[in-house]
């Protein structure tokens, strides 16, 4: 019962570098998100994909790009990471985009951009 | 744009004690969820609620849908070291995803 596995789990990126955070969930879920989380700002979305073939933006998408790559499959690319994208970045996935029940995460990908 | 505030930030507590947190919200809410974040792990639905004046609890935690809507209350009744972690609300913006709170911190001290 793996859930949504995200790997790498830790990452150190020097600036200007690139790198890209995997993603899968194995319940079968329609919609995939992506979090960043900072202390005391809680969790902001980067972006989200509603269903396969679909993404959007959210609240702080610069800086980042998503694929999704199929159904189970939802990648964050940092093209050129910056020192203030050094954060936690958790992925989350819903049976559709508009549950009432909330999202399953996964453990968190720890980057430090330096 | 909606946002949620959550109240004590952080706090620290004997064990056995009972904890006591609130989220708030500027804009009405039709469903409130309470999230744990154990240390370096994801967070984990605790409580959903669903109606205002809604009274739920899950073991030792209790969580209440306010009436005004703009509120929910989260309790923990005799406080234990693994309740230690972030306590998060989130509450669906309109027609879109959930947003969530900063976050309330919790130690406790044996």
């Amino acid at each position: 019962n793996a859930g949504v596995t995200q790997t790498p789990k830790f990452q150190v990126l020097k600036t200007g570098q690139s790198m890209t955070l995997q993603c899968a969930q194995d319940m079968n879920h329609n919609s995939m998100y992506w979090y960043r989380q900072d202390p005391g700002m809680g969790l902001r979305l980067i972006y989200y994909s509603a269903s396969e073939g679909t993404t959007d933006k959210g609240e702080v998408p610069n800086g980042y790009n998503v694929s999704r790559l199929n159904k189970r499959e939802f990648s964050l690319r940092l093209e050129s990471a910056a020192p203030s994208q050094t954060s936690v970045y958790f992925c989350a996935s819903s049976e559709e985009f508009w549950v009432n029940y909330g999202y399953t995460f996964g453990s968190g990908t720890r980057l430090t951009v330096v | 744009g909606q946002q949620l505030n959550q109240s004590p930030q952080s706090m620290f507590i004997q064990e056995g004690e009972d904890v006591s947190m609130n989220c708030t919200s500027s804009s009405i809410f039709n469903t409130w969820l309470w999230y744990k974040q154990d240390p370096g792990e994801g967070p984990v639905l605790l409580i959903a609620l669903y109606k205002a004046g809604e009274l739920t609890s899950n073991g030792r935690l209790t969580a209440q849908f306010g009436i005004t809507r703009k509120d929910s209350f989260l309790n923990i009744s005799a406080s234990i070291p693994s309740d230690v972690g972030i306590y998060f609300c989130a509450g669906p913006r309109y027609g879109q995803n959930f947003v969530f709170g900063p976050g309330t911190r919790l130690s406790v001290l044996p």
